[in-house]
């Protein structure tokens, strides 16, 4: 059963912890990409990444981090440093021109 | 700059079409895309059209591309209550030899008896 799997599907933590979202793919695409999205907005592009063990930051990069150690995994961290970090995250992959999202992760920070 | 705006909301009967609108402003886009948000879920990919096409059909759905006023639609035929959902326009802008997406903020479209 191939897609984007996104863990957990809700995640809590307290202001100044780090957090870090699982994403995988066994759809075998190159491309991944994460997304946050907060209500009554769209998408906005916080970073993708085309290969394994390259990255490139998108428009909201800024108090988060990501690796691509495997063309599968994409795992994103939410740091201290992102001043609202509660939101929907969404994951996605790519082949051409169609991009595929996982089910996302909403994240609280209290 | 790039940017994609929609209506925010639409009301509609049961059995009646829908048409979600959409403008977009680079006009480079080579694909324009529609999405389907249902509540905490993530984006459903519906279909896509190619900027070169006026048309596409697919099953109940019509997308309509005016290249000239960079307007796109989307209308959902014999519209049902699992059509409600946020509804999200995509056009694809070219950065640093990627294909990326800038989405519009959503339409919310509401089905009623």
């Amino acid at each position: 059963d191939g897609g984007i799997t996104q863990s957990p599907k809700y995640l809590f933590r307290k202001e100044g912890q780090n957090v870090t979202l699982s994403c995988e793919q066994n759809l075998n695409h190159d491309a991944m990409y994460w997304y946050r999205q907060d209500p009554g907005q769209g998408l906005r592009l916080i970073y993708y990444s085309q290969i394994v063990n390259d990255f490139q930051k998108g428009d909201i990069a800024e108090g988060y981090s990501v690796s691509r150690e495997k063309k599968e995994s994409f795992p994103l961290t939410v740091t201290s440093a992102q001043k609202n970090p509660t939101a929907f995250y969404l994951c996605a992959s790519s082949t051409g021109y169609e991009q595929y999202f996982g089910p996302g992760t909403r994240l609280t920070v209290t | 700059g790039e940017d994609v705006e929609q209506s925010l909301f639409l009301s509609v009967r049961e059995g009646d079409s829908s048409v979600i609108n959409c403008t977009y402003t680079d006009s480079s886009s080579t694909y324009l895309y529609w999405y389907k948000q249902e509540p905490g879920a993530g984006l459903q990919l519906l279909t896509y059209i190619f900027s070169n096409m006026d048309m596409k059909q697919d099953q109940r759905l019509t997308v309509l591309l005016n290249k000239k006023d960079k307007h796109l639609s989307l209308r959902i035929a014999d519209t049902q209550t699992g059509d409600s959902a946020i509804y999200f326009c995509a056009e694809t802008s070219i950065s640093g030899g990627y294909n990326k997406l800038i989405f519009g903020a959503g339409t919310r479209l509401a089905v009623h008896p």
